[in-house]
C-alpha cells in the first residue's frame, strides 16, 4: 500500500530557516498535502501542491516536489516560537479522496 | 467562524460504557471523515461517509459504529469502550472534487478510566 515517511523531529533557532521533508511511495499521487497540528487541536491544511507543479510559495511557507524521487519538503522562513507544532505530510492518489498521511515532524523552535 | 465543529472537546467515559462523539459543518461538504490519533502517530480513518454512504476501513473495530442523519451532523458511537480506545477523535470533511483538501475539526480527547 501507499507510505509516507517523515522524520519525527527537527529543532532549529528562532529567526532561521526550517525545512520539513517527506518521501512518499505512490508514484499516482495527483495532490499533496502540508498540515500543521498545534498541541491539543485538530489538523489545519497550510499548503497543497498538485503533482504537476515543481514549486509552490506562499508567504513564509515554500513546498518543493521532486516528483522523480517521490520527494516533497516543506521550508518556512524566518521560523517563529508560533511555528512550534507538529507538521504531517499527505498525498492523495488519483481516483481517490482518502488521503494518507505521514507520523509528522514535531517542529521545535528554540530562542 | 467555526466551520468543522466537535462536541465535547473532552470526555470522560467508564471502562464498557458506551459513549457517542458529536460532529457538525457549516460547509456543506458531502464527505465526511472519523479519525483516531494516539499520541506521536499519524491520523487513523476509522470509517468516512460519502453522502449518506457509508464506507468502513477493514480494520476499524466492530466496537466503532457511525451515523449520519443529515449533511451537517455525523455522530461516532462507542459501544464498549476499552482503555486502548483513549485517544484523540478527529471529524473532518471535503468536497468530492477539486483538490479534496480537507477541513479538521478541533477534535476531541476521550479517557478511558
Amino acid at each position: 500500500g501507499e507510505d509516507v515517511e517523515q522524520s519525527l523531529f527537527l529543532s532549529v533557532r528562532e529567526g532561521d530557516s526550517s525545512v520539513i521533508n517527506c518521501t512518499y511511495t505512490d508514484s499516482s499521487s495527483t495532490y499533496l498535502y502540508w498540515y500543521k497540528q498545534e498541541p491539543g487541536a485538530g489538523l489545519q491544511l497550510l499548503t497543497y501542491i498538485f503533482s504537476n507543479m515543481d514549486m509552490k510559495q506562499d508567504q513564509r511557507l515554500t513546498v518543493l516536489l521532486n516528483k522523480k524521487d517521490k520527494h516533497l519538503s516543506l521550508r518556512i522562513a524566518d521560523t517563529q516560537t508560533g511555528d512550534s507544532a507538529i507538521y504531517f505530510c499527505a498525498e492523495k492518489s488519483g481516483g481517490s479522496y482518502i488521503p494518507t498521511f505521514g507520523r509528522g515532524t514535531s517542529l521545535i523552535v528554540h530562542p | 467562524d467555526a466551520m468543522v465543529i466537535q462536541n465535547p472537546r473532552y470526555q470522560v467515559t467508564q471502562f464498557g460504557k458506551p459513549v457517542t462523539l458529536s460532529c457538525s459543518q457549516t460547509l456543506n461538504h458531502n464527505v465526511m471523515y472519523w479519525y483516531q490519533q494516539k499520541s506521536s502517530q499519524a491520523p487513523k480513518l476509522l470509517f468516512h461517509y460519502y453522502d449518506k454512504d457509508f464506507n468502513n476501513e477493514a480494520d476499524t473495530p466492530d466496537n466503532f459504529q457511525s451515523r449520519r442523519p443529515n449533511t451537517s451532523f455525523c455522530f461516532l458511537d462507542i459501544r464498549s469502550p476499552g482503555l486502548g480506545d483513549a485517544a484523540m477523535y478527529l471529524c473532518a470533511t471535503s468536497r468530492e472534487t477539486g483538490s479534496y483538501e480537507q477541513y479538521f475539526g478541533p477534535g476531541t480527547r476521550l479517557t478511558v478510566t
